[in-house]
């Protein structure tokens, strides 16, 4: 069972460069989610997807694009990364707007120089 | 809008002692409430929750109760293990079944 699979686990990019996140569940679930989490500020919401073609904006989508192409996968963009980008990204999913919990990933390093 | 607050931590216990991480939220009616842990480089999974006023969430010997009384979801454990030792977060539903969630607590627990 591999879930919610991210990659890469970490990854350092120099401010200016562009990289993509890679989210994919095995769960057929139709809801996927990218969150980033700060120190003391939980996680924030970015971008979420109601299903395959859909993507929606979170509480802090600035700066991120996103594309739900297929159901299974969720793909995170930095078009042009900024130090303040520097964040642990996790996706999470979930089957329905209901049905709980949220299946998350084991998170992305990323860090902006 | 709809809030989680959660104590700061750290909270560092020794092994067997009794955990309390409070939590209390602002929300319109009564939704439901969920604690997650987050182990060392792990994501967050569910570790317990409620759907309803009074209900009392259990799981791995933590318990939560959702108390509309006082907007809070405590968490407790009788007696905590080093392996508890995670960060936790409070949560609810923020609409379109996104999580709003606490900004989290760190419990260490030394043997």
């Amino acid at each position: 069972n591999a879930g919610v699979t991210q990659t890469p686990k970490f990854r350092v990019l120099k401010t200016g460069q562009s990289m993509t996140l890679l989210c994919a569940q095995d769960m057929n679930h139709e809801y996927m989610y990218w969150y980033r989490q700060d120190p003391g500020m939980g996680l924030r919401l970015i971008h979420y997807s109601v299903g395959e073609g859909t993507t929606a904006k979170g509480e802090v989508p600035d700066g991120y694009n996103v594309s739900r192409l297929k159901k299974q996968n969720f793909l995170l963009g930095l078009e042009s990364a900024a130090p303040s980008q520097t964040s642990v990204y996790f996706c999470a999913s979930s089957y329905d707007r209901t049905y709980q919990p949220q299946h998350f990933g084991d998170g992305t390093r990323l860090s902006i120089l | 809008g709809d809030s989680v607050t959660q104590m700061e931590g750290p909270v560092t216990l020794s092994e067997e002692a009794f955990l309390t991480i409070n939590c209390t939220y602002t929300a319109t009616g009564y939704p439901s409430l969920f604690w997650y842990v987050q182990y060392p480089g792990e994501g967050l999974q569910l570790l317990l929750k409620a759907t309803k006023a009074d209900d009392k969430g259990s799981n791995k010997g933590f318990e939560a109760t959702y108390r509309k009384e006082t907007t809070s979801f405590h968490l407790e454990k009788g007696s905590v293990q080093v392996s508890d030792s995670a960060v936790y977060f409070c949560a609810l539903p923020g609409g379109y079944n996104k999580l709003i969630f606490g900004a989290g607590t760190r419990l260490a627990v030394h043997p």
